[in-house]
């Protein structure tokens, strides 16, 4: 069974460029999520796709905006990238058969942006 | 409001020691999951436990044993007989609707031989 995977491991952007961060989610899985997590801080939840639909999002601008494919793998997009974006972001998937809590998410290794 | 906190920042021990993670959360559900992850070097987060609000029981896993207590709102970590693969970062996380996770700001786990 493959786990979930991102791309690019790395990434080096300067600020007011935009980036597409890639997600591949674990083989049956229907949901992700992605968080961003600054140095010495928790991830932070930025949003879930559930059936290729938003099925939530936290506290960040619309600039980050994302997509859920009918194979359920998922983007993140980040546009006017700003030096506070720099932070490993982590993609995790789960499968939700309802709209119940608890489901157990799987993280990937995440993507190390940089912005300069 | 919702919110996981961790108050230790950083933990130091000698291999074979017990050390015990602290977390304390905040919600107004009546339903909701707990959860334990460790973030080693590496960065990525490895699952270790989850509990839900209606289970109060203690659970053991080899070296590893949580006590969750409602009354305190807390759900602590720990390790016996630590061991220098135990170092890492630990987060408690809280499951909240749409079932995203809300992590504390993590225990930086040292173990020395």
């Amino acid at each position: 069974e493959t786990g979930v995977t991102q791309s690019p491991t790395h990434l080096i952007k300067t600020r007011g460029q935009q980036v597409t961060l890639r997600c591949s989610s674990q083989s049956g899985h229907n949901t992700v999520s992605w968080y961003q997590q600054a140095l010495g801080q928790g991830p932070q939840f930025i949003f879930q796709y559930y059936r290729e639909e938003e099925n939530g999002r936290g506290n960040f601008p619309p600039r980050f905006s994302g997509l859920q494919f009918p194979n359920y793998s998922s983007e993140l997009n980040v546009n006017a990238l700003e030096l506070d974006d720099s932070a490993l972001y982590l993609c995790a998937s789960s499968i939700k058969f309802s709209t119940g809590l608890g489901n157990e998410q799987f993280f990937g290794p995440g993507t190390r942006l940089t912005v300069l | 409001a919702q919110k996981v906190t961790q108050a230790q920042t950083e933990i130091s021990v000698v291999e074979k020691e017990d050390v015990t993670l602290d977390c304390v959360y905040e919600t107004r559900d009546t339903t909701y999951y707990l959860f334990w992850y460790k973030q080693p070097p590496s960065g990525e987060l490895v699952f270790l436990i989850r509990r839900n609000s209606f289970d109060e029981q203690n659970e053991i896993s080899g070296r590893y044993s949580w006590n969750f207590q409602k009354s305190t709102s807390s759900f602590n970590f720990t390790i016996t007989a630590s061991q220098v693969v135990d170092s890492a970062v630990y987060f408690c996380a809280l499951s909240v609707p749409p079932d995203k996770l809300i992590f504390g700001t993590g225990t930086r786990l040292q173990v020395f031989p």
